[in-house]
């Protein structure tokens, strides 16, 4: 399958402060690109999407950036607050749009 | 509002039942899918289908089989339960082509333990 990677497990910030959660693919015919949260116990969560025309798009304290020289994909999370912890992961669609392939996923601890 | 029901939360069963995991949603989508979630893999797609009685293989089908009769309702099979098989097993559905906005819902999840 597809490599869709993560540069960390784990990345712990201050309440207040911005978070960054990188994604690195492989394939740079993909051409949709997804961000999802998963919570504890539930399922995971739609955050905010970006097709490869785009370098960037926002959403409510959220902003995803696209970087297709590098095959790189990151979220960013504006004043990061205690609810916002939890595990984030990357999706790429290549090649059929019928199927996604995600990371492993990122866990955000958010310290108050 | 979106809405992708796993009818099972939390399952226990023995090595070598079969076990139906179900998944019903209420969108009109298209597209279903099974993925298992196990820690450090991620999501890896087990199957999914793209019409009623329509199924293609993801990843991971081994150990595995699905059944869509009708267009809201995708069942997961697992004919001879084994304890590598113990996850948490998501259902997602979808609409076909790609546009801003369309995407992939989860439904909540199913843990099933295989003892």
């Amino acid at each position: 399958g597809e490599s869709v990677g993560l540069h960390l497990p784990t990345l712990s910030v201050q309440e207040g402060d911005n978070s960054i959660i990188n994604c690195a693919y492989s394939n740079s015919a993909s051409d949709y690109f997804i961000w999802y949260k998963q919570e504890s116990g539930k399922g995971p969560q739609f955050i905010i999407d970006i097709r490869s025309n785009m370098d960037k798009r926002q959403g409510q304290r959220v902003t995803v950036l696209l970087n297709k020289t590098v095959k790189h994909l990151s979220l960013q999370i504006a004043a990061t607050q205690p609810g916002d912890s939890a595990v984030y992961f990357c999706a790429e669609n290549p090649y059929n749009f019928n199927k996604f392939y995600f990371g492993s996923g990122t866990k955000l601890n958010v310290k108050p | 509002d979106v809405k992708v029901t796993q009818s099972s939360r939390y399952l226990v069963k023995r090595t070598g039942e079969k076990v139906f995991l179900e998944c019903v949603q209420d969108m009109d989508h298209e597209n279903m899918f099974w993925y298992r979630q196990d820690p450090g893999l991620g999501l890896r797609l087990i199957y999914f289908s793209y019409d009623v009685k329509m199924k293609e293989k993801g990843d991971i089908p081994e150990g595995y089989s699905v059944s869509r009769e009708k267009k809201e309702r995708f069942s997961l099979i697992l004919e001879s339960a084994s304890t590598n098989q113990t996850s948490m097993y998501l259902c997602a559905s979808s609409i076909p082509g790609l546009r801003s906005g369309n995407t992939i819902y989860f439904g909540e999840g199913s843990w099933l333990t295989v003892v």
